[in-house]
């Protein structure tokens, strides 16, 4: 059984200042996909990383896939009270029949104030 | 819209009710996925669907899930004999899927359905 965890489970902070949430594993993942979920709606993917040390830059947030493919960051530059809400990590299985199939993370429920 | 879609958005129903759920994935889309979701944490798996092939089920999934996706388009997931236990958002998702690598596994997420078992 694949297991991520996902750290912290809460986070609230002040508007402009810089966050970071975790992803670790022991398992193998063939990707790792981050999204964001506001209350009663589905979550929305905001970036998939595919190969071990990929970084990838969305305006703000910065993404991190581990050299072993086994963890990930999620990095918030100047956090504003926009991004208030659900971040969930997801591992996709490496092989066999669950090949794509996604393990989440508990979650990081962030409160940005202004 | 192209996304996928879910309905009904909330659904309130009684102890020992059937209810079922529908999923219209993104076109195209050949592989769906089940999860469910309880309040704090994240989705958890319960089964999912190659085309019209259901490859896998969760331990979760007890005798009284069932879904299916009779023409490789859309799905529906059916609950019989509800319990409180069942309240929750189930969620659907979609990705090609077929093995076309990493990227193309990347899966899409519907709004969910709310269940409310009283």
């Amino acid at each position: 059984t694949q297991l991520l965890e996902q750290s912290p489970q809460f986070l609230s902070i002040q508007e402009g200042e810089n966050l970071t949430v975790y992803c670790n594993s022991s398992s193998v993942f063939s990707s790792l996909q981050w999204y964001r979920q506001e209350p009663g709606e589905g979550p929305v993917l905001l970036v998939t990383v595919v190969t071990g040390g990929e970084v990838k830059k969305l305006k703000r947030l910065t993404f991190q896939f581990g050299d072993a493919r086994k963890d990930s960051s999620l990095h918030i530059t100047a956090a504003q009270p926009g991004d208030t809400g659900l971040y969930l990590c997801a591992g996709a299985t490496a092989g066999g029949t669950s090949y794509g199939k996604l393990t989440f993370g508990q979650g990081t429920i962030l409160t940005v104030h202004p | 819209d192209t996304g996928v879609s879910q309905n009904p958005r909330h659904k309130i129903t009684k102890r020992g009710q059937n209810v079922t759920f529908r999923c219209d994935p993104i076109s195209e889309h050949n592989r769906l996925y089940w999860y469910r979701q309880t309040l704090g944490q994240g989705p958890e798996f319960l089964t999912y669907f190659q085309n019209e092939a259901q490859l896998e089920k969760s331990r979760l999934l007890s005798d009284r899930f069932s879904a299916e996706r009779p023409k490789g388009s859309f799905s529906t997931l059916e609950i019989q004999r509800t319990e409180q236990g069942d309240s929750a958002m189930y969620l659907c998702a979609s990705s090609l899927g077929a093995f076309r690598g990493p990227r193309q596994e990347t899966q899409y997420f519907g709004p969910g359905t709310r269940l409310l078992v009283l």
